[in-house]
């Protein structure tokens, strides 16, 4: 059956470390991946969006990478911040218009 | 400012009862979507418009119904036959179109629905 998976656990970081998140996906074959900000009671904030033949994007302190072969998509914050502290969710599109999102990893982010 | 409303932020459903969601968009765009967010869970589809005057089920549409007359305008009606409406509903939406897809999506605030 077809899949996405993020940690559940959530990830807790030191302030100014590197905070790295992690997309899987089973039997699918997304034309490209997107990562999204979700604060609590709030609705998601798209980040970034990598396709199928990018192996890595970069905007400001966010990295992402995608790797077809292995099926898995990783997020990187850099330098992080209180302030980057949210779930993060993950979303594959596969050229239509369905887009099917993961439960999302969520960050804490310790001063 | 352009952007995605959602009104109203809490509802309550008493049983038996149909209630509405709004959800009204001013960035121009062709394609809306609806989507139920419950905890622990990805955000499941359900309904979507690529454009006005149409629209298509998702992956979990009973108990649901949509209308798009407009392209501003997407509300979502969930019907007393949809059995366990608590949840947290999005709206969302994309530039679309005939030949588009669901890139980068725009989402609104969303409205917690609660049943009494």
């Amino acid at each position: 059956s077809q899949k996405i998976e993020q940690n559940s656990e959530a990830l807790n970081i030191q302030e100014g470390k590197t905070a790295t998140l992690t997309c899987n996906y089973t039997n699918y074959s997304p034309a490209y991946l997107q990562w999204y900000r979700q604060d609590p009671g709030r609705g998601p904030v798209f980040l970034l969006l990598i396709r199928e033949n990018e192996k890595e994007k970069r905007k400001e302190r966010l990295k992402v990478t995608f790797d077809t072969t292995l099926k898995q998509s990783l997020f990187h914050i850099t330098a992080s911040q209180p302030a980057d502290s949210a779930t993060y969710l993950c979303a594959l599109g596969t050229g239509g218009f369905k887009t099917i999102f993961g439960a999302g990893t969520r960050l804490f982010v310790k001063a | 400012d352009g952007g995605i409303t959602q009104s109203p932020k809490y509802l309550f459903r008493k049983e038996g009862q149909n209630v509405t969601l709004s959800c009204e968009q001013n960035l121009n765009h062709d394609a809306m979507y609806w989507y139920r967010q419950d905890p622990g869970q990805g955000l499941r589809l359900i309904y979507y418009s690529q454009i006005v005057n149409d629209f298509q089920k998702g992956d979990i549409a009973e108990g649901y119904s949509v209308s798009r007359e407009k392209k501003e305008s997407f509300p979502l009606t969930v019907t007393s036959a949809q059995k366990n409406p608590t949840a947290f509903y999005l709206c969302a939406s994309s530039i679309g179109g005939a030949s588009g897809s669901g890139e980068t999506q725009y989402f609104g605030p969303g409205t917690r629905l609660l049943v009494l």
